[in-house]
């Protein structure tokens, strides 16, 4: 069972607007969560993480955004560009240095 | 930082043989290391948890017999894919919580093609 969902395969966006990349859970223990951005052939690289105790984390033009009870949690992404078209994928865990679920990704085209 | 590394990139073995895949962390310690398989247009499914000096944790449905995990050290662990067939053909990927950085940090994958 798929405990976390990226329901959007894919995404393309204008160069210069927001992306917004969304993902749901279904398990209410996972208490930490992360993206990670993908390039083809290479390992995910860590893009952001938020905890449950938050509600929203920036980091430059990346802001997670959580809702605890809806169990959702959205990235955006603003302005986008180009070098920012790759693979996202979720992921949550019950507890930091745990094991972690991943969604399967949206894949983001930002067009120039 | 915190670098993982893993090598081969990518490997391709006859079915019957098997392949040795390995990840080692360059500038810190791993007491545990988890591997990860990806099938095309899936997610990545932890395949096991690998701990320094013991043995590895196998999800279920992963035969451990077949995906042996060997953590002999803090910086490397291997997984060797034994009598590999077509259907192990996949992308292994291992990933590293790193303390230093607060986060996970990935190795750059595997890409195994069984023929």
């Amino acid at each position: 069972d798929q405990q976390v969902k990226q329901n959007s395969p894919s995404l393309s966006v204008q160069e210069g607007r927001i992306s917004i990349l969304n993902c749901d859970y279904t398990n209410s223990m996972f208490d930490y969560f992360l993206w990670y951005k993908k390039y083809p052939a290479e390992g995910p690289t860590f893009l952001i993480s938020i905890s449950s105790i938050k509600d929203k984390n920036e980091d430059g033009r990346f802001t997670v955004f959580l809702n605890k009870s809806a169990k959702h949690l959205s990235l955006h992404i603003v302005p986008s560009q180009p070098g920012d078209s790759a693979v996202y994928f979720c992921a949550a865990s019950a507890g930091t240095g745990n094991q972690f679920y991943f969604g399967t990704g949206t894949s983001l085209t930002v067009i120039p | 930082g915190a670098v993982v590394s893993q090598h081969p990139s990518w490997v391709i073995c006859k079915s019957g043989t098997s392949v040795k895949i390995e990840c080692r962390s360059l500038d810190f310690q791993a007491t545990t290391m988890f591997w990860y398989r990806q099938f095309p247009k899936q997610s990545l499914m932890l395949m096991a948890t690998s701990n320094e000096g013991s043995k590895a944790t196998y999800e279920q449905g992963v035969e451990k017999d077949k995906f042996l995990i060997n953590h002999a050290s803090l910086t490397l662990s291997t997984l060797t894919v034994t009598s590999a067939h077509p259907e192990d053909s996949s992308f292994y990927i291992c990933s590293v919580y790193a303390w230093s950085v607060n986060g996970y940090t990935f190795g750059s994958g595997t890409r195994l093609t069984v023929v």
